[in-house]
């Protein structure tokens, strides 16, 4: 299996300040044959559902504001909230899809200092 | 508008029985693969079951296979899991999410509100 490690457990960010939270794979999870990276980022509130954020590690899914973005390659990946507003207090989970079982990172809880 | 209803959740004694279901709207049903994740009380995610959108494919967690089984009805656009032989540890917040793809490439673009599974004697 391959195990999502994220980093760190929590964090308290100034409104308007850069959040950047971290995730790292036990193994690759970019796909050579297609050169796509099997890594999305949800972001789950207080007693809500998560929700979807970025996919192929980079690809913000429509409506997500662009203060969010997704990066890395191969097993390091980076989350970052560019101006964190009051709405982004939540935590937020990586999640590889590149092989079964499909695993999720533990989680990086977000508030505001 | 996408929507996903889940029900079925309840309070079971180890080595009972439920079955989830999950009720959705739309959406093409038999274009998305289905699937379960869960999220046991203050704890993380994790995937549970997918389904692929013909119901011709099922993929488990070790977790669970031999004991839960996925399964769909695409003339009544509901998701199902049969969960027998139920643990303590399956007690949890039982989500069910559309995958983007009708093959399960693991994509949730939308998750229903769960329903809350409790196993204790």
């Amino acid at each position: 299996d391959i195990v999502m490690t994220q980093s760190p457990d929590s964090l308290a960010v100034s409104l308007g300040e850069r959040a950047t939270i971290n995730c790292k794979s036990s193994q690759t999870v970019l796909y050579s044959s297609n050169n796509k990276t099997y890594l999305t980022w949800y972001q789950q509130k207080a007693g809500q559902p998560p929700k979807l954020l970025i996919y192929w590690a980079s690809t913000r899914q429509s409506g997500v504001p662009d203060r969010f973005s997704g990066s890395g390659s191969e097993t390091d990946f980076t989350l970052t909230i560019s101006s964190l507003q009051a709405e982004d207090v939540a935590v937020y989970y990586c999640q590889q899809y590149y092989s079964t079982p499909l695993t999720f990172g533990g989680g990086t809880k977000v508030e505001i200092k | 508008e996408v929507q996903l209803l889940e029900s079925g959740g309840d309070f079971e004694q180890p080595g009972g029985s439920l079955r989830l279901s999950c009720a959705a709207s739309g959406f093409t049903f038999n274009s998305s693969a289905m699937s379960w994740v869960r999220q046991a009380p203050g704890k993380g995610l994790e995937w549970v079951s997918t389904i692929s959108g013909s119901g011709d494919d099922t993929y488990y967690a070790d977790s669970v296979k031999g004991r839960f089984t996925i399964s769909r009805d695409n003339s009544k656009n509901t998701l199902y899991l049969q969960m027998n032989s139920l643990r303590a540890e399956d007690t949890a917040v039982y989500y069910c999410a559309k995958e983007v793809a009708v093959t399960g490439e693991g994509i949730f673009d939308y998750w229903g509100q769960g329903t809350l599974v409790t196993v204790s004697s």
